[in-house]
């Protein structure tokens, strides 16, 4: 089956420091990638989706000067925290559909970030 | 945007129980997906059902889009059921983008 490889799985770190987090489509070609992030004990909340060849989209209230993303090909997609603070510790994961439209989402296993 | 309810928000149970975790959804929608949320966040991903029934073991669930909710069956429920899960529905107009319910926090107690 599709599978989604996200990396790296955990990072702590200092405050200030950029930290990018990598989301793969192993074994099939996703022209549209999504990066959520997740709060202790609360839901998934989509912050941007990532068009191949194409500026993201971000949702309302995410900034897109401190959540880079990057969708250079048809595999890869990089979500980059740039002077991260405590405040943008977190949960992030990434999903990716096979195709466009109505098919189940791929989903990677999450990259805790921790800033210290 | 779509609004997504699911309930019961916690659910305790005694191993060998069964339940059901109910999701209803505000607009139509293509996609719907119920995933397991293990205690390390990996999310499990359990049933791909915009409509219709399907079952996987002691799982099962059923999705009614003309009436906008979906059901997850839990059957003999074991301790390692345990963790939150998760409804997630693409709405018709929002291209792919997921929309997730609040959970329901199952534990199940030995």
């Amino acid at each position: 089956g599709a599978v989604v490889s996200q990396h790296p799985s955990r990072v702590i770190c200092k405050s200030g420091t950029s930290v990018k987090i990598e989301c793969r489509s192993l074994d099939f070609q996703a022209t549209t990638m999504f990066w959520y992030r997740q709060f202790p004990k609360q839901s998934l909340m989509l912050m941007a989706t990532s068009n191949e060849g194409s500026k993201a989209t971000y949702e309302q209230g995410v900034e897109k000067d401190k959540f880079l993303i990057n969708h250079a090909s048809l595999t890869l997609s990089t979500l980059t925290v740039t002077s991260a603070h405590p405040e943008d510790s977190s949960f992030y994961i990434c999903s990716a559909n096979e195709r466009a439209g109505s098919q189940p989402q791929h989903f990677g296993d999450g990259t805790r970030l921790s800033i210290l | 945007g779509i609004q997504v309810e699911q309930s019961p928000p916690d659910l305790i149970l005694q191993e060998g129980a069964n339940s059901t975790l109910r999701c209803n959804f505000s607009d139509s929608v293509n996609n719907l997906q119920w995933f397991h949320q293990n205690p390390w966040g990996q999310l499990i991903n359990l049933f791909y059902i915009p409509s219709g029934t399907k079952q996987n073991g002691r799982l099962s669930a059923t999705t009614v889009a003309t009436e906008r909710y979906s059901l997850l069956y839990i059957s003999s429920s074991q301790t390692t059921d345990s963790g939150v899960y998760f409804c997630a529905v693409m709405e018709r107009t929002s291209g792919s983008r997921l929309t997730f319910g609040e959970g329901t926090q199952l534990t199940v107690n030995p």
